[in-house]
């Protein structure tokens, strides 16, 4: 069975500082791997979206990259920002899961001023 | 306006009611699901489809039944709700092209609580 973990689960970071979240999973057989950002009380926004054949995605300050033979991918956050505060989780999809999800419990990020 | 919609945002209920959460979506995806999120926990599939025709249930699907009305509708029923039914629900939806599975859209969620 697909295991989904995320280390630490909380992390507080000056302004400016590079952010580095860890993620891992037991089983390598997956299809992706997707990163989402959750704001308090608010729904999932997709940040990038890993296919098992790659081993990283860019989007702006955002780089995330997949070893699939160790089980395990980081997404990092360049420059932190105040605003980048929220909860970040990540969840891969299993080939043996008929496409679904499952999450890490997510690493919740405090970027202070 | 909002790819993936859901219906009410906040819901408070007594035990044993039935209530109904709605999804919309005007992404034209084929595949949608339905997620609970409880602290601690992380998100957990209950119900899951890949067309109108096909439903599935996903890890935790006691309590709960779906009913996809048209592509773009797919609702979410607690028969007889109970307390540790109290979570935030996730709708989410995702197309079929290509190999393997894609990009899930998730909405902004419906959260429940169950006196």
């Amino acid at each position: 069975k697909q295991e989904v973990t995320q280390i630490p689960a909380a992390l507080s970071v000056p302004e400016g500082e590079n952010l580095v979240l860890n993620c891992s999973f037991t089983d390598s057989a997956i299809y992706n791997l997707q990163w989402f950002r959750q704001d308090p009380g608010k729904g999932l926004t997709s940040l990038l979206l890993i296919q098992s054949s790659q081993r990283e995605q860019t989007s702006g300050r955002l780089n995330a990259s997949l070893d699939k033979s160790s089980g395990r991918s980081t997404l990092y956050i360049a420059a932190s920002q105040p605003g980048d505060s929220a909860t970040y989780l990540c969840a891969v999809i299993s080939t043996d899961s008929w496409g679904k999800l499952q999450f890490g419990a997510g690493t919740q990020v405090v970027v202070t001023p | 306006d909002a790819d993936v919609t859901q219906t009410p945002r906040n819901r408070i209920t007594k035990t044993g009611k039935r209530i109904m959460l709605e999804c919309s979506q005007t992404k034209g995806h084929d595949r949608m699901y339905w997620y609970r999120q409880d602290p601690g926990l992380g998100l957990r599939l209950i119900y899951y489809s890949f067309d109108v025709k096909d439903i599935n249930k996903g890890e935790i699907s006691d309590g709960y039944s779906v009913s996809r009305q048209a592509q773009a509708k797919f609702s979410l029923s607690l028969e007889s709700a109970i307390p540790n039914q109290t979570a935030l629900y996730f709708c989410a939806t995702s197309d079929n092209t290509g190999f393997g599975y894609n990009e899930q859209f998730f909405g902004p969620g419906t959260r429940l609580t169950v006196l």
